[in-house]
């Protein structure tokens, strides 16, 4: 059974830091592209960044270029997001995704998300 | 950016049919997934490529694409199928995942 398990949320203030983990198991990690999504209070979800099973491929949100940064340790099988200058709409729930398909490790850009973390909560204030 | 625009609300009563369609640029040439999220709850894939379902998604869940509108149909609406749901694509000039803004399903 795929699960995946996010922590690393909490308060923080404006201009702040957090690092949010994902940690997955069930299914060979390093072949699959992983994802982060939000959904702010009162907002729909919004993707933030991508990257491939090798992590060679990465691709940002224009919300998260510059500020966020995305990676993966397959040999731990977790998957990071380290989110710099953080912003009042920011606040959100924080959910990492797993691609449904898989290409040896690269990126299939049209794929879908089969399965997702419970989310973890990130308030900036 | 690749916009995908979908009405903020749909209203249905049980048994019957809901549509939710999910409107882009000629989206009929993309591949288009459907995500369901309940209050609380992680998003659930229900629909992906136009028209396939994951196992244990019900029958009742279908999807087509054509042109400049994707459609998620529910047929025989239930209470337990009230939620958020929500259409995604590859953006392949921004080379970004995007979803729609999402569409509130009320069961009367």
């Amino acid at each position: 059974e795929v699960q995946l398990l996010e922590s690393g949320g909490g308060l923080v203030q404006p201009g702040g830091s957090l690092r949010l983990s994902c940690a997955a198991s069930g299914f060979t990690f390093r072949s699959y592209s992983m994802s982060w999504v939000r959904r702010a209070p009162g907002k729909g979800l919004e993707w933030l960044s991508i990257i491939s099973g090798s992590g060679s491929k990465i691709h940002y949100a224009d919300a998260a270029k510059g500020r966020f940064t995305i990676s993966r340790d397959n040999a731990e099988n977790t998957l990071f997001l380290q989110m710099n200058s953080l912003r009042v709409e920011d606040t959100a729930v924080y959910f990492c995704a797993k691609d449904r398909e898989m290409l040896q490790g690269s990126l299939i850009s049209s794929e879908s998300f089969d399965s997702w973390g419970q989310g973890t909560l990130v308030t900036v204030s | 950016s690749y916009v995908l625009t979908q009405p903020p609300s749909l209203s249905v009563a049980p048994g019957q049919t809901a549509r939710i369609t999910c409107g882009g640029d000629n989206i009929g040439v993309k591949t288009v997934h459907w995500y369901q999220q309940k209050p609380g709850q992680a998003p659930v894939l229900v629909v992906y490529d136009d028209g396939d379902r994951p196992s244990g998604i019900p029958e009742r869940f279908s999807g087509s694409n054509s042109g400049s509108t994707a459609t998620l149909t529910i047929s025989r609406v239930e209470a337990g199928d009230e939620a958020d749901f929500y259409c995604q694509v590859w953006d392949n000039i921004d080379e970004h995942r995007v979803f729609g803004g999402g569409t509130r399903l009320t069961v009367l």
